[in-house]
């Protein structure tokens, strides 16, 4: 079974700082997806950036950036030129592609980031 | 227009009620989710439709019953719950691994926030 790890269960930083939250995973399979979804206080879950595992670059989106290191299992995000808008939990979550595992998220524990001003 | 509403925001209950939770999406998506969510942790999968049939039960206690009207609707029937099962319920959809769609990104709800007494 897949394992998910997020080794930093509280991160802060400084407005208009870079933060990166880390993420490592375990499996044995050599496709799958990975997310990381951010949780406000607001409670729902966004999607903040995926990377499908066949792809070697590292998928950005806007301020999100991630590094994806697929030998060494991490899926590490970027926050540039962070917001206060952007505290919130953050979750890294492994998608399988194969068979009935292919619906299933398995999320990390999450890390909370907080913003200082 | 990646949407996915729930009502109520919040609700509370006895153990004796008997109450639903509904959830909704207009994004053409065939697979839909339920998560449960206690705090500060990440979500647990509860069940999954695809195409309007039930593809997974992750174990959950009968006192949970699912149910999907149609490819655009969602149910959660609710009955003799427990205080313990007081949390934050999460709706996802996405479009079905089987459809052969590249990644098949889960979009979250706001959730329902559940209280037992």
């Amino acid at each position: 079974a897949q394992t998910v790890t997020q080794s930093q269960p509280e991160m802060s930083v400084q407005e208009a700082e870079t933060v990166t939250l880390s993420c490592t995973y375990d499996t044995s399979e050599s496709d799958y997806y990975l997310f990381w979804y951010k949780q406000p206080p607001s409670r729902q879950m966004i999607l903040v950036i995926r990377q499908e595992a066949y792809k070697q670059q590292n998928a950005t989106e806007n301020r999100f950036s991630v590094n994806f290191q697929k030998a060494a299992k991490s899926f590490s995000l970027k926050i540039s030129d962070s917001q206060l808008g952007d505290a919130a939990m953050y979750f890294c979550a492994y998608r399988s592609t194969s068979g009935g595992s292919n619906y299933k998220l398995t999320f990390g524990k999450g890390t909370l980031l907080t913003v200082n001003p | 227009d990646t949407e996915v509403t729930q009502t109520p925001k919040h609700l509370v209950m006895g153990m004796t009620n008997k109450k639903s939770l509904k959830c909704e999406q207009h994004m053409g998506h065939r697979a839909m989710y339920w998560y449960k969510q206690k705090a500060k942790k990440p979500p647990e999968l509860m069940f999954v439709y695809s195409y309007e049939k039930l593809s997974i039960n992750e174990s959950v206690p009968s006192r949970f019953s699912p149910e999907c009207p149609n490819s655009s609707l969602l149910n959660l029937h609710l009955h003799a719950l427990q205080p313990e099962d007081s949390a934050l319920y999460l709706c996802a959809s996405s479009q079905s691994p089987t459809s052969g769609t590249s990644t098949d990104t889960q979009y979250f709800g706001p959730g329902t926030r559940l209280t037992v007494l």
